[in-house]
């Protein structure tokens, strides 16, 4: 099993272009998180899906979109990159919620020049 | 604080020694999770404690939770250079809006264990 993948790993922008965040577990999960890491702040929910074809927004949703056409996939949108948006991007899925662990994985670091 | 604060931010100490991290948070939780993430990489589940339980341990680690001073601490015993990495918190609670659960995940403790 190779879990949770996410491509790319790294990615240079500028301002205003667009870009797609990748994510595909193999695991069968039904719940499936974005999430960006910045310094000194821990990890900030963007938006999350309970299944196939539903999204949420969570708590810094502005400036992204996210996709779940398909079970295994979760795709993370930037339509207009921002400086604000250079992070570390981390997709995780799960089971269920409550007493069910997040499986992460390794991460895409991004720079909005 | 902040629901899930890990407290020191930051931990150095000597390979052998015990370290002990701090969470604290606000509102009432279903359970509450440790994670690790070493540099670079995503993070990786340790242990759940759930709000009923005040103990748990797995290998060399002991997480206690009380709920009364809404706080938990994870302990690491005999610490290795291997265990340098960064340690969350987080805290798993009801979610108001859709009758689900949410996790909310603290700032971290970066932990360096000098060999």
């Amino acid at each position: 099993n190779a879990g949770v993948t996410q491509t790319p790993k790294f990615r240079v922008l500028k301002t205003g272009q667009s870009m797609t965040l990748l994510c595909a577990q193999d695991m069968n999960h039904e719940y499936m998180y974005w999430y960006r890491q910045d310094p000194g702040m821990g990890l900030r929910l963007i938006h999350y899906s309970v299944g196939e074809g539903t999204t949420a927004k969570g708590e810094v949703p502005d400036g992204y979109n996210v996709s779940r056409l398909k079970k295994q996939n979760f795709l993370l949108g930037l339509e207009s990159a921002a400086p604000s948006q250079t992070s570390v991007y981390f997709c995780a899925s799960s089971l269920g919620t409550g007493y069910n662990e997040q499986f992460f994985g390794p991460g895409t670091r991004l720079t909005v020049l | 604080s902040q629901q899930g604060e890990e407290d020191p931010q930051a931990l150095s100490i000597q390979e052998g020694e015990n370290a002990t991290m701090n969470c604290s948070y606000k509102t009432s939780i279903n359970n509450l999770q440790w994670y690790r993430q070493n540099s670079g990489r995503g993070l990786v589940h340790l242990i759940l404690i759930r709000s009923n339980e005040r103990e748990k341990h797995s290998g060399r680690l002991r997480v206690t939770l009380d709920t009364s001073k809404k706080s938990s601490s994870l302990l690491i015993t005999a610490s290795r250079a291997a265990d340098t990495a960064s340690y969350f918190c987080a805290t798993v609670l009801l979610n108001g809006n859709t009758g689900g659960f949410k996790t909310i995940f603290g700032a971290g403790t970066r932990l360096f264990v000098k060999a």
